[in-house]
């Protein structure tokens, strides 16, 4: 049973024109989202995170929205590099006194043509 | 610092073989972590240690042992691994147990066993 998912497995777009990634959640436990650039053969690597408590979050080319409601969020890039080709994870965790686990969707790839 | 370092990058074993797979930080976070990924497959947590003691293990096959020898290590030690076994192992880390904050990731060391 998947709790996270990407439903868009590629996306292309023109540098300079916006990306929007969508990532849906079916745990209501959820209550931090973040979102992870990945490169082959390396490990991700953080771009932006989103607690349960805000709808939004922006960080330079960078924006989450959340909509708890509809247990759906976004990441929206303005303006697409070339150089943010590149596969994008969703991951959402639960308060847990162990530690956070990350539950990761499965991935949209990115590419932004010159 | 936002550093977490992996070694090795690379490593083939044989099913009989006994290997280590190795992770540092020294960012003082208190929480660390194994995740598995396999060819277009999102990561899938392994392991978590916090505070060095071993709190979550996802009911991993026990050929995989983790072991947390100071707060600024990880080790996953290996035995008798099956070639279905191969993936890419991701080291992560964060600030500690129950805290929101990101997780940061290794390189990953790409297992190969033959």
């Amino acid at each position: 049973d998947q709790q996270v998912k990407q439903n868009s497995p590629s996306l292309s777009v023109q540098e300079g024109r916006i990306s929007i990634l969508n990532c849906d959640y079916t745990n209501s436990m959820f209550d931090y989202f973040l979102w992870y650039k990945k490169y082959p053969a390396e490990g991700p690597t953080f771009l932006i995170s989103i607690s349960s408590i805000k709808d939004k979050n922006e960080d330079g080319r960078f924006t989450v929205f959340l909509n708890k409601s509809a247990k759906h969020l976004s990441l929206h890039i303005v303006p697409s590099q070339p150089g943010d080709s590149a596969v994008y994870f969703c991951a959402a965790s639960a308060w847990e006194a162990a530690g956070n686990k990350l539950t990761f969707g499965g991935g949209t790839r990115v590419l932004v043509k010159p | 610092d936002t550093e977490v370092t992996q070694t090795p990058k690379h490593l083939v074993m044989g099913m009989t073989n006994k290997k280590s797979l190795k992770c540092e930080q020294h960012m003082g976070h208190r929480a660390m972590y194994w995740y598995k990924q396999k060819a277009k497959k999102p990561p899938e947590l392994m392991f978590v240690y916090s505070y060095e003691k071993l709190s979550i293990n996802e009911s991993v096959p026990s050929r995989f042992s983790p072991e947390c020898p100071n707060s600024s290590l990880l080790n996953l030690h290996l035995h008798a691994l099956q070639p279905e076994d191969s993936a890419l192992y991701l080291c992560a880390s964060s600030q500690g147990p129950g805290v929101k904050t990101e997780a940061f990731f290794g390189q990953g060391t790409r297992l190969t066993v033959v």
